[in-house]
């Protein structure tokens, strides 16, 4: 069975704060991937990665990076944290042939 | 690069009844077409997927078909039950970068009253 974690549920953090999130899968998964959620927004995806130390953009980058120093491990970094990230953010991994995404349970965060 | 609308934003039915979400996607070139339930608290999780080649896919209450034509896909829930009651995503393939980048539709709120 697949299983996807993340580092926290719950996260408050203040403005200007460099903020980690950690995501660790253990199905040995090439791609990984970081998304945002806000309500009626839907899923939108920060960066994702296709191998070990390879990223890509996704479609909100801007005030994110991300690292992916070991296979199993994907990090994403905030590095001056701001009000408008407070928001709820999903880890998700795939196998490289099949197109299945599988997710975390998210961390939700607060930036006060 | 690929744009995923999902309609309506909320539905309500009665326990018994049909549900159907509908999502639209700007790119022909995109070859795959998932669907995601997420329950309040809990991560989403695919319930049926659909690929370009195929015009419809059943697995028991749940079906999707695929018009490549218009550029639409639907989710179809016959005998709804309480437990269907959850946000369920659309999302396509970009298939022009070869990576297995999804765009998401904003989510349908589907609530069945007992």
């Amino acid at each position: 069975d697949v299983k996807v974690t993340q580092s926290s549920r719950y996260l408050v953090k203040r403005t200007g704060e460099k903020v980690f999130l950690e995501c660790v899968q253990d199905m040995d998964h090439e791609n990984m991937f970081w998304y945002r959620q806000d309500p009626g927004l839907g899923l939108r995806l920060i960066y994702f990665s296709y191998d070990v130390k390879m990223k890509e953009k996704g479609d909100i980058p801007e005030g994110y990076s991300v690292s992916r120093e070991k296979k199993e491990r994907f990090s994403l970094i905030l590095e001056s944290a701001s009000t408008n990230q407070t928001s709820m953010y999903l880890c998700a991994s795939s196998p490289r042939g099949p197109d299945t995404q599988y997710f975390g349970p998210g961390t939700r965060l607060t930036v006060l | 690069g690929e744009n995923v609308e999902q309609h309506p934003s909320t539905l309500s039915v009665q326990e018994g009844d049909s549900a159907v979400i509908k999502c639209t996607y700007s790119d022909s070139a995109s070859n795959y077409f998932p669907w995601y339930k997420q329950e309040l608290g809990k991560r989403p999780q695919l319930i049926i997927d659909i690929r370009s080649n195929v015009g419809e896919k059943k697995d028991q209450r749940i079906a999707v078909t695929l018009n490549k034509t218009a550029k639409h896909f639907s989710l179809h829930i016959t005998e709804t039950q309480p437990e269907d009651s959850a946000v369920y995503f659309c999302a396509a393939k970009e298939a022009r970068t070869g990576f297995q980048k999804l765009v998401f539709g904003t989510g349908t709120r589907l609530l069945v009253s007992p």
